[in-house]
């Protein structure tokens, strides 16, 4: 069966860290890849989605970067991060017919 | 751009009241609606879709959907909720692979 592990889960870093959140999907091939960004009370705001090795779209201009250096496995980075960086992170993946989304469990990162 | 509302931010309801939240989206092309639910301390996890053929689909745990194509609608039922049923909903349409979500309602039911 397909799982989705996203790490860490949470995370505490200060401004102007460098910041790498790991996605990685197994039981399947060529996902469509996607990270979103939580807001409490809020929607899910798509930041970035690839739908394969190398293909990055970004939705939002930001402070965040995307990279997706193998079939399954999605990064989400910056180099420096800013306060408002802070948020609720999740990963999710779909198959190529778009049968919905599975989500990781997500990672909480404040920048203090 | 497609958007996705949810009008309602936060219901309260008492065990087995009946529920209905509303789901708006905008776009005029085709799009396939979703229903996550997050209950407390869990993943986002699919509730039911929709993507052609009967309007009327259902879900897990008795929940259902109508898709109103005429009203951009696709509103979420279930004729009597139970306390387990409190989690937060999302709303979202998916066009070419994206999906945009609403912002989410927070369903209270009190035992």
């Amino acid at each position: 069966s397909q799982t989705i592990h996203q790490w860490p889960a949470t995370l505490v870093q200060p401004v102007g860290s460098p910041l790498s959140l790991e996605c990685t999907v197994e039981g399947t091939s060529n996902p469509n890849l996607y990270w979103y960004r939580q807001a409490a009370g809020r929607g899910l705001q798509l930041l970035f989605y690839s739908v394969g090795i190398g293909q990055i779209s970004s939705e939002v201009p930001q402070n965040l970067s995307a990279s997706r250096p193998q079939d399954r496995q999605f990064i989400l980075s910056s180099k420096k991060l800013l306060l408002s960086d802070s948020g609720f992170y999740l990963c999710a993946w779909t198959g190529q017919g778009g049968y919905g989304y599975t989500f990781g469990s997500g990672t909480r990162l404040t920048v203090v | 751009a497609q958007s996705v509302s949810q009008h309602n931010h936060h219901v309260i309801l008492s065990e087995a009241a009946s529920l209905e939240l509303g789901c708006n989206y905008s776009y005029g092309g085709t799009v396939n609606l979703f229903w996550y639910v997050q209950y407390p301390g869990q993943h986002l996890q699919l509730l039911l879709k929709y993507f052609s053929g009967d309007p009327l689909v259902k879900g897990i745990k008795g929940f259902e959907a109508e898709f109103i194509k005429s009203k951009f609608s696709f509103n979420l039922r279930k004729p009597s909720v139970q306390w387990s049923d409190t989690a937060e909903y999302f709303c979202a349409a998916t066009n070419a692979g994206k999906s945009t979500f609403g912002d989410g309602t927070t369903l209270t039911v009190k035992p």
